[in-house]
């Protein structure tokens, strides 16, 4: 399994970018998939995740509005729209593959497999 | 929203300690826990999912307990290399991880 991202960098606040996380070594289009952010010198926070096909999002309520989540499973490529960014949203951005594990009935039920991160850094 | 709570937030042990970290969430999550670690600059690595399963490859004196709402992470003897960053997460409902333990060595 691979997991690459793309499309960090530094954007003013306000501003927006779109990150990618290609996948390989795996039937993306059958996995859900979420990402993960960590602030410098802090630890994870849950962002977003996807279903599927695509049809079900989940996000936290620190982005709820200003970040989307989608998938191109013809692309094998996850993406997050990140739109009126602050600078609290400086931070390494995972992408990550769930697993579910025998028995597990949530929508998400582990994360098994990360990319190396993509740093976003939001500055004015 | 379920939180997390770890503790210690940090702790300095010896090579060959025995070492637990505590996980409580705010209300039941049966076995919906996982716990990670993360070393310095790197992405986080599943070490226990549904609370007490190991994940292929993970060395054994890694185990995870618990179930509902207290959960533990026991490293049984300490190898230079388990110096790192571990994190709880529920999935029960949307995830949510712990603040982190930070293993340091002393």
């Amino acid at each position: 399994v691979q997991l690459l991202e793309s499309g960090g960098g530094l954007v003013q606040t306000g501003g927006s970018l779109r990150l990618s996380c290609a996948g390989s070594g795996f039937v993306f289009s059958s996995y859900a998939m979420s990402w993960v952010r960590q602030a410098p010198g802090r630890g994870l926070e849950w962002v977003s995740s996807i279903g599927t096909t695509g049809a079900d999002t989940y996000s936290a309520d620190s982005v709820k509005g200003r970040f989307s989540i989608s998938r191109d499973n013809s692309k094998n490529t996850l993406y997050m729209q990140m739109n009126n960014l602050r600078a609290e949203d400086t931070a390494v951005y995972y992408c990550a593959k769930d697993e579910p594990w025998g028995g597990c009935r949530s929508a998400t039920c582990l994360f098994d497999s990360w990319g190396q991160g993509t740093l976003v850094t939001v500055s004015s | 929203d379920i939180q997390m709570t770890q503790s210690p937030s940090s702790l300095s042990a010896s090579v060959g300690d025995r070492v637990t970290i505590t996980c409580r969430a705010s209300q039941s999550i049966g076995r919906y826990l996982n716990w990670y670690q993360q070393k310095v600059g790197e992405a986080p690595k599943v070490l226990i999912y549904a609370a007490s399963t190991l994940q292929r490859g993970v060395p054994s004196r890694f185990s995870g307990g618990g179930s509902g709402t207290e959960f533990t992470l026991t490293i049984s003897g300490l190898q230079p290399e388990d110096f790192a960053t571990y994190y709880c997460q529920q999935t029960y409902t949307t995830p949510r991880f712990g603040g982190g333990t930070k293993v340091e060595i002393k």
